[in-house]
C-alpha cells in the first residue's frame, strides 16, 4: 500500500489565491520531508527540506514567501502557494526518506493550474 | 556537486526490442543509484536500486549494475513491452538527504 499521501492530487485555481498541498507519512514518523516541483516533460527540482520542529531549507532561486512550508507534525508536510499565478502551474511532489540506505519514497503528486 | 546525466531521448522502439538507457554519475562519497519510472499523469515508481558497487537492481525484467569504475548505471530490459512506455529516471542518494535527478528519457513502444 501507499507509504506516501498528498492531498489533492489535481487543484485548479484563480490567479491570486493560494492553495495549500498536503503531504503524509502513512508509514512512519518523519523529521524529514522533500518538496519537489516538476515543469510538464522535465525532470523534479528540489524545492525545499521540510524540517519539523525548525525552519524548512529551501533551494536557491526557491521564493520562501510564496512557497511556505510547514512541518506540522512527524506525519504531515504542507506545503502553501501563496498568491499563485499561472507560472507557477506544475507537478508538485513530496518525499520522505525511507528505512533503507538512501531510500526515498515519493507521494503521487499534486498537479496545480493556476487560471 | 552531485549530478546525473541521462541519455537524451524520446527513444522509441518496437515491442520486443532490447532497451538500454545511459545514465552515469558524478557525487561524492558512495552514492545509492535508483531508477524511477512515471507513467503518464502519475507520480514516480521506484524501479530498482543499488547500493554499492558492483550490485546489480532487477525488477519487471529491468536489470542496471552500479558501475564505479565508469561511474554508470545503465538500464536495460532485454525485450519491452507497449506497457513500458513511460519516462525513466536515473537519481542518485546520498544519506538522508534529497534524490538528484537525471533529466528523465521518454520511453515510447510501438506494438
Amino acid at each position: 500500500g501507499a507509504v506516501v499521501s498528498q492531498h489533492p492530487s489535481r487543484v485548479i485555481c484563480k490567479s491570486g489565491t493560494s492553495v495549500k498541498i498536503e503531504c503524509r507519512s502513512l508509514d512512519f514518523q518523519a523529521t524529514t520531508m522533500f518538496w519537489y516541483r516538476q515543469f510538464p516533460k522535465q525532470s523534479l527540482m528540489l524545492m525545499a527540506t521540510s524540517n519539523e520542529g525548525s525552519k524548512a531549507t529551501y533551494e536557491q532561486g526557491v521564493e520562501k514567501d510564496k512557497f511556505l512550508i510547514n512541518h506540522a507534525s512527524l506525519t504531515l508536510s504542507t506545503l502553501t502557494v501563496t498568491s499563485a499565478h499561472p507560472e507557477d502551474s506544475s507537478f508538485y511532489i513530496c518525499s520522505v526518506p525511507g528505512q533503507g540506505r538512501d531510500e526515498q519514497y515519493f507521494g503521487p503528486g499534486t498537479r496545480l493550474t493556476v487560471t | 556537486g552531485d549530478s546525473v546525466t541521462q541519455m537524451e531521448g524520446p527513444v522509441t522502439l518496437s515491442e520486443e526490442a532490447f532497451l538500454t538507457i545511459n545514465c552515469t554519475y558524478t557525487a561524492t562519497g558512495y552514492p545509492s543509484l535508483f531508477w524511477y519510472v512515471q507513467y503518464p499523469g502519475e507520480g514516480l515508481q521506484l524501479l530498482l536500486k543499488a547500493t554499492k558497487a558492483d550490485d546489480k537492481g532487477s525488477n519487471k525484467g529491468f536489470e542496471a549494475t552500479y558501475r564505479k569504475e565508469t561511474t554508470s548505471f545503465h538500464l536495460e530490459k532485454g525485450s519491452v513491452q507497449v506497457s513500458d512506455s513511460a519516462v525513466y529516471f536515473c537519481a542518485l542518494g546520498t544519506g538522508r538527504r534529497a534524490l538528484t535527478f537525471g533529466s528523465g528519457t521518454r520511453l515510447q513502444v510501438q506494438p
